[in-house]
């Protein structure tokens, strides 16, 4: 069974500031993928990124960058400088053998003007 | 953006009438999925399809059925709905590829059972 963590429910943070989402995989699969989403107070959900689970090569994306560590199974997510237009939920997923998404319960992030 | 259409986009029905959702996708991909969101939950998986008449049950299948009779056109079935199912249901599509697996989702559902 597959399982995805994100312990923080809510983040608030003031504009400008640096912020770092948290995610917690658990999997049987070797191959792997691992996701993260952003649904804005609008509601779609956006694609930000996938990794495989060979690659542990972090990625960085204008202010987005993450960090995939295998050996803590983690794959973290950092807003640098960030902006009110980053608040959203943010969801982290993972996906197996099975082409079916995991998510986590997703973490509320509040930027405050 | 991904073609992806959901409908309806809201709906309010009562307990034990029977309601149907439709996902319409124009990318020709081959896997499509439902998704129901609840606070606290994420997502997750109500039923998938990998292909016309191909389809299985995901993580909280109980009391939906599907259907998938042309490509394009994905049907998620509350037989008799009931107030637990009340939530914002997604639909998604991926490629066959798995290297391209990324699914992309529709704008969702909004479904109150009073």
């Amino acid at each position: 069974a597959q399982k995805v963590t994100q312990a923080q429910t809510e983040i608030s943070v003031v504009e400008k500031e640096d912020v770092t989402l948290d995610c917690v995989y658990e999997t049987r699969d070797t191959t792997y993928y691992l996701f993260w989403y952003k649904q804005p107070p609008s509601g779609e959900l956006v694609f930000l990124i996938r990794r495989n689970s060979f690659d542990e090569q972090n990625e960085i994306s204008g202010r987005y960058s993450w960090n995939f560590q295998k050996s803590t199974s983690s794959f973290n997510f950092t807003i640098t400088a960030s902006q009110v237009v980053d608040s959203a939920v943010y969801f982290c997923a993972l996906s197996g053998s099975a082409r079916q998404l995991t998510f986590g319960s997703g973490t509320q992030l509040t930027v405050l003007p | 953006d991904a073609g992806i259409t959901q409908s309806p986009r809201h709906k309010v029905t009562e307990t034990g009438t029977p309601v149907t959702l439709r996902c319409h996708q124009t990318e020709n991909h081959r896997y499509m999925y439902w998704y129901r969101q609840d606070p606290g939950h994420g997502l997750r998986l109500i039923h998938y399809s990998y292909g016309v008449k191909d389809t299985d049950k995901g993580e909280v299948s109980d009391g939906y059925s599907v259907s998938r009779s042309k490509t394009e056109d994905f049907l998620l079935t509350l037989e008799s709905a009931t107030s637990s199912q009340t939530s914002v249901y997604f639909c998604a599509i991926s490629e066959t590829d798995l290297a391209k697996n990324i699914q992309y989702f529709g704008a969702g559902t909004r479904l109150s059972v009073l």
